[in-house]
């Protein structure tokens, strides 16, 4: 397995150029994050997607937009690239939670790809 | 809303030496918490987890243990490595359908030989 996988590793981009970060997972995880690495910030959650077919906004989503192709696809589009956008983008992916009669739980584990490092210029 | 505050870095240590790295978070209900770790270029792994109170994570070495009361999940090791040397998050789960981690700013991680 391959786990988690993204593309490109690296892009340069002038601003108001547009371009689509593809991520692919082969773990039959039903949900799918896309988060921005900044310095001295960790991870901001941008969109993720709890199931296929459902997408929903994060903490930073101004800028972008996500679609989830199938269940092992969740792209995000950078329409319009600022500056702002300069960042490391990592993809991640989660396996289903398990609902019994006691409630929810099962894994809360995400796995993540090894990031594209865009820069906008 | 969720959150966590982590130890501000970075961290020099020499091989051998004993390392904590401090996490407090807050959060409603009960998250999850976890620390993941980021070699040099590569993504994020996760190193450990729990996910209730008075639970130990461990992996490598490395333990962290959920404290409720001061709503804290510090990680130590009792001898760090030169291979030990990486950035460390901690971050938490939320209760939410789609489990969305919020994660603490890192902390850099150095061991010298």
């Amino acid at each position: 397995n391959a786990g988690v996988t993204q593309t490109p590793k690296f892009q340069v981009l002038k601003t108001g150029q547009s371009m689509t970060l593809q991520c692919a997972q082969d773990m039959n995880h039903n949900s799918m994050y896309w988060y921005r690495q900044d310095p001295g910030m960790g991870l901001r959650l941008i969109y993720y997607s709890a199931s296929e077919g459902t997408t929903d906004k994060g903490e930073v989503p101004n800028g972008y937009n996500v679609s989830r192709l199938n269940k092992r696809e969740f792209s995000l589009r950078l329409e319009s690239a600022a500056p702002s956008q300069t960042s490391v983008y990592f993809c991640a992916s989660r396996a289903k939670s398990i609902t019994g009669t006691s409630g929810s739980w099962g894994t809360d584990t995400q796995y993540f790809g090894p990031g594209t490092r865009l820069t906008v210029l | 809303g969720d959150s966590v505050t982590q130890m501000e870095g970075p961290v020099t240590l020499s091989e051998e030496a004993f390392l904590t790295i401090n996490c407090t978070y807050t959060a409603t209900g009960y998250p999850s918490l976890f620390w993941y770790v980021q070699y040099p270029g590569e993504g994020l792994q996760l190193l450990l987890k729990a996910t209730k109170a008075d639970d130990k994570g461990s992996n490598k070495g490395f333990e962290a243990t959920y404290r409720k009361e001061t709503t804290s999940f510090h990680l130590e090791k009792g001898s760090v490595q030169v291979s030990d040397s990486a950035v460390y998050f901690c971050a938490l789960s939320n209760s939410g359908s789609a489990r969305q981690l919020t994660f603490g700013s890192g902390t850099q991680l150095t061991v010298l030989p």
